[in-house]
């Protein structure tokens, strides 16, 4: 079956270090996309990549970084940097972000926790 | 002014019951909409897209949307208690550079037995 596969599906992390949340896609999308969502909260777009080997900053980028080396991978890594990282983090794909038909499809998320 | 919101709710309807989600988009540019559903601690589902002014039907869910007013709506026929979930309106924008949808914050439905 096609989907996204994130992981892990929970993650403990002490303040200070990095942590990369991993996320693969088997739907030959070209689009994906790094959400986090807070508590009572929308879902705000971190970083998003058209193509391989190219990445777009979102609107809460600082303190995140990407890479899209493979169509099917986009994984996403949570720096010291990032001052309030504990969230629940999505990562989505589409078929294209020049298909305006082009609903997201999200994986089942990343709970991370930091303290 | 944001890109799209929400009444807040929470909403509280009965089993049987018709319940009525709505959303406003700024952008008049605004060519897709999309309803997910997002039950508590899981990933959102989409339910409802639509693209015309008018009326989208799929099963118990109606989507309304009218672009002259910037105005879509989810109605829930016969609200089951499995229903209840947070409900979130996607927007996208045609020739947008980012390609991107824009979430409200969510309404959160609960139907009640």
């Amino acid at each position: 079956d096609g989907g996204i596969t994130q992981s892990p599906k929970y993650l403990f992390r002490k303040e200070g270090q990095n942590v990369t949340l991993s996320c693969e896609q088997n739907l030959n999308h070209d689009a994906m996309y790094w959400y986090r969502q807070d508590p009572g909260q929308g879902l705000r777009l971190i970083y998003y990549s058209q193509i391989v080997n190219d990445f777009q900053k979102g609107d809460i980028a600082e303190g995140y970084s990407v890479s899209r080396e493979k169509k099917e991978s986009f994984p996403l890594t949570v720096t010291s940097a990032q001052k309030n990282p504990t969230a629940f983090y999505l990562c989505a794909s589409s078929m294209g972000s020049w298909v305006d038909d082009s609903p997201l499809h999200f994986g089942n998320g990343t709970r991370l926790t930091v303290t | 002014q944001k890109e799209v919101e929400q009444n807040s709710g929470p909403l509280s309807v009965p089993e049987g019951a018709i319940a009525s989600l709505n959303c406003t988009y700024s952008d008049r540019v605004s060519q897709s909409f999309f309803w997910y559903r997002q039950y508590s601690g899981k990933s959102p589902e989409l339910i409802m897209s639509i693209y015309s002014n008018g009326d989208k039907e799929d099963g118990r869910f109606t989507a309304q949307l009218n672009k002259a007013s910037q105005y879509v709506s989810l109605l829930i026929r016969d609200s089951q208690p499995s229903d209840s979930a947070t409900y979130l309106c996607a927007v996208n924008k045609r020739g947008s550079t980012l390609g991107r949808l824009y979430f409200g914050r969510g309404t959160q439905l609960t139907v009640w037995p």
